[in-house]
């Protein structure tokens, strides 16, 4: 149980075009689920937290308008890079954490590979 | 402010023991992971621990906690080229947040 999956899992795309990053918790209900960044050799970068209807918050330095989080319902989250460009190319991780649960553990998704040409 | 401190390498020969060791900071922290992470692929949540336990073991892993000094530790018994991977250590902020360690590269000699 408790699987989290992303898609697509590779995507390369022309720099300003935008590209949206799903992702789903398969066999539970998340109704939080988070966006991380990983560049090379670094460790994971919290972008932001989505609240199952409601607005995501964002950590400092993230902005809101480039990276649009839509967290729809209690199994799908999405993140949407707008206009990128090739310093967004980055390695994407959300996860979840299972709302019937206690131990507050997050679940990761197996990450999108964003290359900007 | 919350911070979680790993050393970046670990070279170990197969067989051996591995310990990757972990400090953090925030001492309200209820929950610390372990994550593993192979080239290339996501992160795979190896175990975790409750701040309230000492230690916990499963099969090849053992994980200590030592709350007074804020130091975690993961041990990987039997050491295979399979365990070649970077480990990171996590533990949970406010609002369900994980704050990260850098991650240990684990080398495996044969």
């Amino acid at each position: 149980g408790a699987v989290v999956s992303q898609h697509p899992s590779r995507v390369i795309c022309k720099s300003g075009t935008s590209v949206k990053i799903e992702c789903r918790s398969l066999d539970f209900q998340a109704t939080t689920m988070f966006w991380y960044r990983q560049f090379p050799k670094q460790s994971l970068m919290l972008m932001a937290t989505s609240n199952e209807g409601s607005k995501a918050t964002y950590e400092q330095g993230v902005e809101k308008d480039k990276f649009l989080i839509n967290h729809a319902s209690l199994t799908l989250s999405t993140l949407t890079v707008t206009s990128a460009h090739p310093e967004d190319s980055s390695f994407y991780i959300c996860s979840a954490s299972d709302s019937a649960r206690n131990t507050d553990t997050q679940y990761f998704g197996p990450g999108t590979r964003l290359t900007v040409l | 402010g919350e911070d979680v401190e790993q050393s970046l390498f670990l070279s170990v020969r197969e067989g051996d023991s591995s310990v990757i060791n972990c400090t953090y900071t925030d001492s309200s922290s209820t929950y610390l992971y372990w994550y593993k992470q192979e080239p290339g692929a996501g992160l795979q949540l190896l175990t975790y621990i409750f701040s309230n336990m000492d230690m916990k073991q499963d099969q090849r892993l053992t994980v200590l906690l030592n709350k007074k000094d804020k130091h975690l530790s993961l041990r990987i018994a039997d050491t295979q080229t399979g365990d070649s991977a970077i480990y990171f250590c996590a533990e949970r902020g406010s609002n369900y947040q994980l704050i990260w360690g850098a991650g240990t590269k684990l080398i495996i000699k044969p």
